[in-house]
Order: C-alpha cells, then structure tokens, then sequence
C-alpha cells in the first residue's frame, strides 16, 4: 500500500464549478500535511498547508480528518489557470532525525472554457 | 532571488557514461535532497542531506550517489546510467531543525532535469 495515496484523475470541469479532490495517508504518526501544485512539466510549488481546524485560502479550502487519516482539497469557482496536478504531500517522522516528506503521485486537473 | 538552480535541464546519454546533475540553493537551507518522478509514481526521494557532509539514502538510491561539500551545492551523480534512470528528476531544498520532531518548513523545488538514457 502506498504511504500517501490519491485519485489520479483527470478531473474535468467548466469554468465556474466546483471540485474537491481526496487524498489518504497510511502513518498516523504524520503531523504535517500540504497541497502542492504542480504544473504540467515544472516543478511543484506549495498551494497551501492543511491544519486540523481545516483552512481557506481565497477559493481554496483545505480539510483534515486525523480519525481516518483523510485530506481534502476543495477548488471554487475553478478557473482555466488552475490546470495542473494537485500533490498531496505528508510528512514521515523518522525517529530521530524529524520528518521527509511523502508525496502522492497527484490529481490532474483541467478546467475547460 | 530565492531559487534552487539545476542542471543541465536536459540531458541525452548513453548507458553507462557517468553523469552529474548540479543543484544548488541560496537560502542557506541545511536540508537537500533529490527526487525524481516518473508517471503514475510519483516523486520518490532518492537521497537526502541534514547538512554538509552528512547525506543519507532516501527511498530509490539504487545507481546514484550525492556528496555535500558546501552547504549550497547538493550534486547528483550516476556513475554508470541505465535505461531504467531515464526520469524527471527535481532538486530540492528546505530549513532544517536541530533535531527531533520539529514543524515543517516549506520546500523549494528546482526546475527539473529531464533525463533520457539510451
């Protein structure tokens, strides 16, 4: 089983709609969770972290559920320039030297006129 | 600019020709490491550093190795590339901690090397 898994998609949407994408991740020792974007042939780049309270970052909102080691990344009102695959990343706690990061193998998006 | 440089960004070899990718960051980060990420796969972690001189094997280290002889530069080198090493591979690096658990700091990634081997 992968350590952070995701639905590859693609997701295709019209402009305007709303779109949430999932991720699970197998080590409840995991303190640290985040969304990168990632467009097509570049590299990833950080979209938002995820706190246990859940948090919203313009149209973005992100969630979390600890209990079933759940993340969701909520899109509105998608536009074209969202197009790219959405990582969910993870962090792994070594014992001693802290944490790397685990990283899904992502969720294409496109968002069609 | 804050950045993470690479390269080359392309790069076409023959098996077994030895190689070396640079990468090098100028945020002072202790923490570097490489990725390299194929379809379906994901980013997997090849090698990593806490700091200089000290690197440690990520999740993939099988026909690379890296050196850290200055803070800044985190190379990575095949010795004898293979078919199976063609890939994305992305340079990274982050602020560390001084050990233990500590909250996470956001990474850099550089641009990306894209390498065929034949």
């Amino acid at each position: 089983r992968k350590e952070v898994e995701q639905d590859p998609g693609p997701f295709n949407v019209p402009e305007g709609a709303t779109v949430a994408f999932n991720c699970t991740y197998s080590n409840s020792a995991s303190q640290s969770f985040f969304w990168y974007r990632q467009d097509c042939r570049k590299e990833p780049k950080l979209l938002m972290s995820v706190y246990s309270s859940g948090n919203e970052d313009g149209r973005f909102t992100a969630q979390l559920n600890r209990a079933s080691q759940y993340i969701s990344l909520l899109i509105r009102d998608s536009k074209l320039s969202d197009s790219a695959t959405y990582l969910c990343v993870v962090n792994s706690p070594f014992q001693e030297y802290g944490n790397k990061l685990v990283f899904g193998a992502g969720t294409i998006l496109r968002v069609k006129s | 600019e804050a950045q993470v440089t690479q390269n080359p960004r392309y790069l076409i070899t023959v098996t077994g020709k030895k190689l070396t990718v640079t990468c090098s960051q100028n945020m002072n980060h202790e923490y570097m490491s490489w990725y390299r990420q194929d379809p379906g796969l994901g980013l997997r972690q090849i090698y990593y550093s806490m700091n200089v001189e000290v690197t440690d094997k990520g999740d993939v280290p099988e026909g690379y190795k890296v050196s850290r002889k200055e803070k800044r530069n985190f190379p990575l080198i095949l010795e004898s590339p293979s078919p199976n090493q063609t890939s994305l591979y992305f340079c990274a690096s982050r602020n560390s901690f001084a050990g233990g658990r500590s909250s996470y700091n956001e990474q850099f990634f550089g641009p990306g090397t894209r390498l065929t081997v034949l």
